[in-house]
């Protein structure tokens, strides 16, 4: 099992540019995830989906972060404009059915300039 | 609003000791909580869930208790070594939150050996 598969890694991008963000979750895993984490604010619930229907996005900050699955095996976080205080490592997790355990990504690290 | 707490400063200790992380949630109510572990660079890794039933939780040298009257999670974990450095998170699920995952701040474990 590959595990949850995110790209890039690493972005770095000047403000004011689109970013997307890209997640593969774990095969069979009907809940996906975007969080972000800074020093300062932890690790942030953005929206999940469940089958790939959004069911909250409360977290989302505000209308230039949006978030799409448009499958089983693909879920994309944009931003857009990106500007420097989204700077953050942003995770994305899958879940199987049930108890909520969640199975987390190695993290985009984004560097706003 | 919900709250959790965990320590806030880094717990350090000695190669061999009971290292005890202490998780505290408000405005909750929740039917299970995870706990996580969290290296510099990664995502975070799941490790141990407890239910609301359940007082106490083992797997090999963990141990996870639940005190629902408290409000209180402890993490435990025995024979510490320095491979056990990580930061922990807890994330009670209160199901009435759609079962998604709030996580505390985290607490910074040092073994040193």
């Amino acid at each position: 099992d590959a595990g949850v598969i995110q790209s890039p890694r690493h972005e770095v991008t000047e403000m004011g540019q689109e970013v997307t963000l890209r997640c593969k979750p774990i095969s069979g895993h009907n809940s996906l995830f975007w969080y972000r984490q800074t020093m300062m604010r932890g690790l942030e619930l953005l929206i999940y989906f469940n089958n790939n229907v959004p069911i909250d996005d409360s977290g989302m900050p505000e209308d230039r972060f949006s978030a799409k699955m448009p499958n089983a095996s693909f879920s994309t976080l944009k931003i857009q404009p990106s500007e420097p205080r989204d700077s953050a490592v942003y995770f994305c997790a899958s879940s199987p059915k049930g108890l909520g355990t969640q199975y987390f990504g190695p993290g985009t690290r984004l560097l706003v300039l | 609003s919900q709250k959790i707490e965990q320590n806030s400063e880094a717990l350090n200790i000695q190669e061999g000791k009971t290292a005890t992380l202490t998780c505290n949630y408000t405005n909750y109510s929740p039917a299970y909580l995870q706990w996580y572990r969290q290296d510099p660079g990664r995502g975070p890794v799941f490790l141990l869930l407890i239910r609301e039933n359940e007082k106490e939780k083992r797997k090999e040298r963990l141990k996870v208790t639940f005190d629902t009257t408290l409000k209180q999670s402890l993490f435990h974990i025995t024979a510490s070594q320095p491979a056990d450095s990580a930061t922990y998170l807890c994330a009670p699920v209160d199901v009435e939150y759609g079962n998604k995952l709030v996580f505390g701040a985290g607490t910074i474990l040092r073994v040193k050996s």
